[in-house]
């Protein structure tokens, strides 16, 4: 079935960093745009980064922009997260997700996520 | 950056009746790039609604959404238990954000 798993969260320290992994399975991973979403906990859903079903383009959010960098391997069918100069309120779940729609510029829902992985940024 | 506002921000409602959420954005959302999610706790989030109106894969039809420009409805015509959860709108036509969600309890 079609299903995506994160793994790689954590406790780091703050200014630490922190590789997450998301495996695809079930789809043709390198025809879809993918994300990474998080929930600070108890708080709602921030959208976290983009990259295009090719990797040819990538888009983030302001509050993450230069210090967090989306890539993916297809031959892997894998997604990736690295985190650097991690803060605290970077703290949350981290979940990967899929576009809707084939071949997508990330202008999409999102119909696929993950079961999430914890980061957890605290001395 | 297009803000969500969600209300209200707590629904108590019993099971059998109806449900109406609200999502509105602080600027036209293009193309009715609307999304309606659906969040049980400790679970990831599930797309309930895309495209402002569109049912996803597997939805029932007690769900239906509705709306354009910066005024957008999900509604749920007879409350099932487990439709008790989150409900989240988020617009996707320029860049992506969420709403704060509206939690739908049990009365």
């Amino acid at each position: 079935q079609v299903q995506l798993v994160e793994s790689g969260g954590g406790v780091v320290q703050p200014g630490g960093s922190l590789r997450l992994s998301c495996a695809a399975s079930g789809f043709t991973f390198s025809s879809y745009g993918m994300h990474w979403v998080r929930q600070a906990p108890g708080k709602g859903l921030e959208w976290v980064a983009f990259i295009r079903y090719d990797g040819s383009n990538k888009y983030y959010a302001d509050s993450v922009k230069g210090r967090f960098t989306i890539s993916r391997d297809n031959s892997k069918n894998t997604l990736y997260l690295q985190m650097n100069s991690l803060r605290a309120e970077d703290t949350a779940v981290y979940y990967c997700a899929k576009d809707l729609q084939l071949w997508g510029s990330g202008y999409d829902a999102f119909d696929i996520w993950g079961q999430g992985t914890m980061v957890t940024v605290s001395s | 950056e297009i803000v969500l506002t969600q209300s209200p921000g707590t629904l108590s409602l019993s099971p059998g009746e109806r449900a109406t959420l609200s999502c509105r954005a602080s600027q036209s959302v293009s193309s009715s790039y609307l999304a309606w999610y659906q969040q049980k706790p400790g679970q990831a989030p599930r797309l309930l609604i895309y495209g402002a109106s569109s049912r996803a894969t597997g939805i029932p039809d007690r769900f239906s959404g509705s709306g354009s420009g910066t005024d957008f409805t999900l509604t749920i015509s007879r409350l099932e238990p487990e439709d008790f959860a989150v409900y989240y709108c988020q617009q996707y036509g320029s860049s992506q954000t969420f709403g704060q969600g509206t939690k739908v309890e049990i009365k």
